[in-house]
């Protein structure tokens, strides 16, 4: 059964630094999200995909946050200067417009 | 605001008994209404419901939706120790442009005790 996978599983990263969080979305879908789960909390939607465009985002996507699709699979999302806070979980889902299917998360460290 | 409230925030039950979990929501653009199960790691898809009063099964979990009264409600009978879980009840919400987002509850842990 196809599925979304996401890279790496785990990633630790210093106060400041850029980080790159990797998606493969499955391959006839046509919408993509990136979601983040801190630790304890609420799933958070963070920004929808489609058509090679950002079609909406939240309010925890600010300048700091970039995505992209540099080719016809890979769907990634670009921290620039990583705060303590952007420690969570980060899930990648998409769809061809029905049910999300989601990856199995990048847990992001930051220190 | 858009808003989805899940309760029980916990629950602990044993082996065979019944749960019933609870959903409302205040939502614009309303599309549908998933349930999603988490055990480690990412939310794995339940059910979508977008009509009100038609109840989708598989196996021992069922769920309905109801839009007037904006709630839904998630059953699980029979249960076993790998129904342990927290569940996500997560509202489609369409938006402008393409594409749509879903905004979830807090989530209620299910524990299943042998």
């Amino acid at each position: 059964e196809p599925e979304v996978t996401q890279t790496p599983s785990h990633q630790v990263t210093q106060m400041g630094q850029e980080v790159i969080l990797r998606c493969v979305p499955i391959s006839n879908h046509l919408y993509f999200y990136w979601y983040r789960q801190i630790l304890g909390q609420k799933v958070e939607f963070l920004v929808s995909f489609y058509n090679n465009e950002i079609s909406e985002k939240s309010e925890i996507f600010d300048d700091q946050f970039s995505v992209e699709r540099p080719d016809g699979s890979n769907f990634t999302l670009k921290i620039r200067s990583t705060k303590l806070e952007d420690s969570a979980m980060y899930f990648c889902a998409s769809t061809v417009g029905d049910e999300q299917y989601f990856g199995p998360g990048t847990r992001l460290t930051v220190t | 605001e858009d808003k989805v409230v899940q309760s029980p925030l916990s629950l602990v039950v044993h082996e065979g008994d019944t749960v019933t979990l609870n959903c409302s929501y205040e939502v614009t653009n309303f599309r549908s209404l998933l349930w999603y199960k988490q055990e480690k790691k990412a939310p794995t898809f339940l059910f979508m419901l977008t009509s009100s009063g038609i109840e989708k099964k598989s196996g021992r979990l069922s769920s309905i939706l109801d839009k007037k009264e904006l709630f839904s409600i998630l059953n699980i009978t029979a249960t076993q120790t790998g129904d342990s879980a927290i569940y996500l009840c997560a509202v489609d919400i369409e938006i402008k442009a393409a594409g749509n987002k879903l905004t979830f509850g807090g989530g209620t842990r299910v524990l299943v005790k042998p």
